[in-house]
Formats: structure tokens, C-alpha cells, sequence
């Protein structure tokens, strides 16, 4: 179980958009900054969001991120089938027990 | 360029022990935070341990607490992770991460650790 929630599954047609949601709490999202990663299939997980909506240098505009309160939101617009991944939110946590907290993940799948 | 690249997996025996490593370059070592995030098989990111620049600061996942030691040599730009009494539940892929203030901004390509009799 993670501390984040996330859905497990998206989809969307090429071209299209996707939002990925991430519930949190006041103890991790709610206070601080949210980061994106995408996982490739048999790759290391790569960031593309950071303090909520950045972008690191050469990550297309494509992909976009914001907050609310203790939720977060990943979006891609313009599908192709290369964005077909697992993708994750990050947080840090201020409770005892985490230090760095993870979403369970989404799989997107571009059909 | 930054480099974060993992080694020191590989089959153990549970109640055995293993010490991961990760070799830094490409940055400023000695300047970053650094993590550990474990991924087992088929499932999602588990964050493991963080150590300061300094090693000053160190926490860890209750999931590892009391058996797993973070440590780091910045002479060397290295990252360890001593892992003793395993279980099969320490089963994954072990990634060494940079963290910089609110995130964790790049991850190694992850050395696998399997705990098995």
C-alpha cells in the first residue's frame, strides 16, 4: 500500500491527452514540492516533473504538472506511443515513518 | 554528464548480507543528498534510505531499519548500502539516486538483489 495514490491504469489514443492523478496527505503533497517520473519498460525511472510544474531541461512541454491542496496531476498532451510507460509521483514526507514517499505507479497505454 | 552507476548485486541467501555500491561522476559529489529506492519485481518505487552531503543527516524505510546501513565516502564519490539480515521481501532492483531540494533528479540503472535459499 502505498502513501500516495495513484490510479493503476490510464489510456488514451495517439494525439490525445492524459492526466495521472496523486492523492496525498498535508504531511507530504499538502507541504511540499510534487515530481513526475517516468519508468520505460526495463529502464531506471527518469524525472520529468519537479517542484510541482518544472520541466528538467529536455523534457518536451508536452508533458505538464500541477497541485491543489494535497493532490497532484501529471498531463500529457499529443500521445504517441513512446510515452507508453509507468509513471510515478514523489513527494518528500514530514511523518516519522518516510522520508521520501512514492505513488504505486500508473500504466499508461497509448491504444 | 551525471553518473550514478550501481554494483554489488546478486543471489544471497535469506539471514545473509550484501553491500551495494554506487560510483558518482559527472557532479559535485560532496554537494548532494543522495538515496536509495528499491523496486521489486512486477511492483512499484520504494524509497530506502537518504544520507546527507555531509553525512550528517541519515533516515531510513522502517522496512530496512536495524538492518540496512547508508554511508558514503566523498573522497571516492561513492554511495553504499550494507544490507544484512535479508529477506525475500528485499527481492528488486536497488537504484541509487541524486536528490536535490523537493526531488530526486537522477537515478542509476539499478543493480538486482535477490534474496532466495
Amino acid at each position: 500500500q502505498s502513501v500516495l495514490t495513484q490510479p493503476p491504469s490510464v489510456s488514451a489514443a495517439p494525439g490525445q491527452k492524459v492526466t495521472i492523478s496523486c492523492s496525498g496527505s498535508s504531511s507530504n503533497i499538502g507541504n511540499n514540492y510534487v515530481s513526475w517520473y517516468q519508468q520505460l519498460p526495463g529502464t531506471a525511472p527518469k524525472l520529468l516533473i519537479y517542484d510541482n510544474n518544472k520541466r528538467p531541461s529536455g523534457i518536451p512541454d508536452r508533458f505538464s504538472g500541477s497541485k491543489s491542496g494535497t493532490s497532484a496531476t501529471l498531463g500529457i498532451t499529443g500521445l504517441q506511443t513512446g510515452d507508453e510507460a509507468d509513471y510515478y509521483c514523489g513527494t518528500w514526507d514530514s511523518s516519522l515513518s518516510a522520508h521520501v514517499v512514492f505513488g504505486g505507479g500508473t500504466k499508461l497505454t497509448v491504444l | 554528464e551525471v553518473q550514478l552507476v550501481e554494483s554489488g548485486g546478486g543471489l544471497v541467501k535469506p539471514g545473509g548480507s550484501l553491500r551495494l555500491s554506487c560510483a558518482a561522476s559527472g557532479f559535485t559529489f560532496s554537494s548532494y543528498s543522495m538515496n536509495w529506492v528499491r523496486q521489486a519485481p512486477g511492483k512499484g518505487l520504494e524509497w530506502v534510505s537518504s544520507i546527507s552531503s555531509s553525512s550528517s543527516y541519515i533516515y531510513y524505510a522502517d522496512s530496512v531499519k536495524g538492518r540496512f546501513t547508508i554511508s558514503r565516502d566523498n573522497a571516492k564519490n561513492s554511495l553504499y548500502l550494507q544490507m544484512n539480515s535479508l529477506r525475500a521481501e528485499d527481492t528488486a532492483v536497488y537504484y541509487c539516486a541524486r536528490a536535490r531540494t523537493g526531488t530526486t533528479d537522477y537515478w542509476g540503472q539499478g543493480t538486482l538483489v535477490t534474496v532466495s535459499s
